[in-house]
């Protein structure tokens, strides 16, 4: 059983589309979190949501928006994608009502744009 | 400032030998210290973690040290395996008004010979 699972695991695009990247997390938890991972490997939060609402949200342009349907789906959605949005982008989930910090990651969403 | 940095971006050990993996942090205000391991086109996974009101913490094969004074922490593997390769970071957080959002720290990758 996959406990953060994200889809595609793979894309590749245009300059100027629009795409989306799903998460689901099957962990029960209360907030998910979306975190890019540049060339160099450096992680940095996105947005976060605790239980449908949002919780953080970096400095991102706002052609990136996040949608929580539910406390288990997190999707991206990222308009006009430019070069500079080629990146790892990782889905992850805690439960920090209960304290707990811990974040389970998914596999990532490799975007590519050309 | 936030951030979590680490002295060395590559470490190469010999299989068989100790690994130690540093670590400095910036927030005083961090309380909460995780490691993670990444491998090769995989998801951050969480190896071990500390509280600040402690200074050790062990794993299996693994170890924590937190050095609040320096603000310093460190991982130490023990008899590294070849399995062990790959990407390590440090994250911090502060789990007064918990949001969850990890800070990451820039990755060491950790090479082991045979």
């Amino acid at each position: 059983d996959t406990a953060v699972s994200q889809t595609p695991k793979y894309l590749v695009t245009q300059m100027g589309n629009d795409k989306s990247i799903k998460c689901e997390q099957n962990l029960g938890h209360d907030t998910m979190y979306w975190y890019k991972q540049d060339s160099k490997k450096f992680l940095k939060i996105m947005f976060s949501y605790n239980n449908k609402e949002l919780i953080i949200n970096e400095t991102v342009p706002n052609r990136f928006s996040p949608k929580s349907p539910d406390k288990a789906h997190l999707n991206l959605h990222i308009n006009s994608l430019e070069l500079g949005d080629s990146a790892v982008y990782f889905c992850a989930s805690s439960h920090i009502q209960m304290g707990n910090t811990e974040a389970f990651f998914g596999q990532g969403t490799r975007l590519t744009v050309v | 400032g936030e951030s979590v940095g680490l002295h060395l971006p590559t470490l190469s050990v010999q299989e068989g030998d100790n690994s130690i993996i540093n670590c400095a942090y910036s927030n005083s205000a961090s309380d909460y210290f995780i490691w993670y391991k990444q491998e090769s086109g995989k998801g951050p996974q969480f190896i071990i973690d500390i509280r600040s009101n402690m200074d050790k913490r062990q794993g299996q094969r693994v170890t924590v040290l937190l050095n609040k004074t320096v603000k310093h922490l460190s991982l130490q593997i023990a008899a590294t395996q070849p399995g062990d390769s790959a990407v390590y970071f440090c994250a911090e957080n502060t789990l007064s008004g918990n949001t969850g959002k990890l800070i990451f720290g820039q990755g060491t990758t950790l090479q082991v010979k045979p």
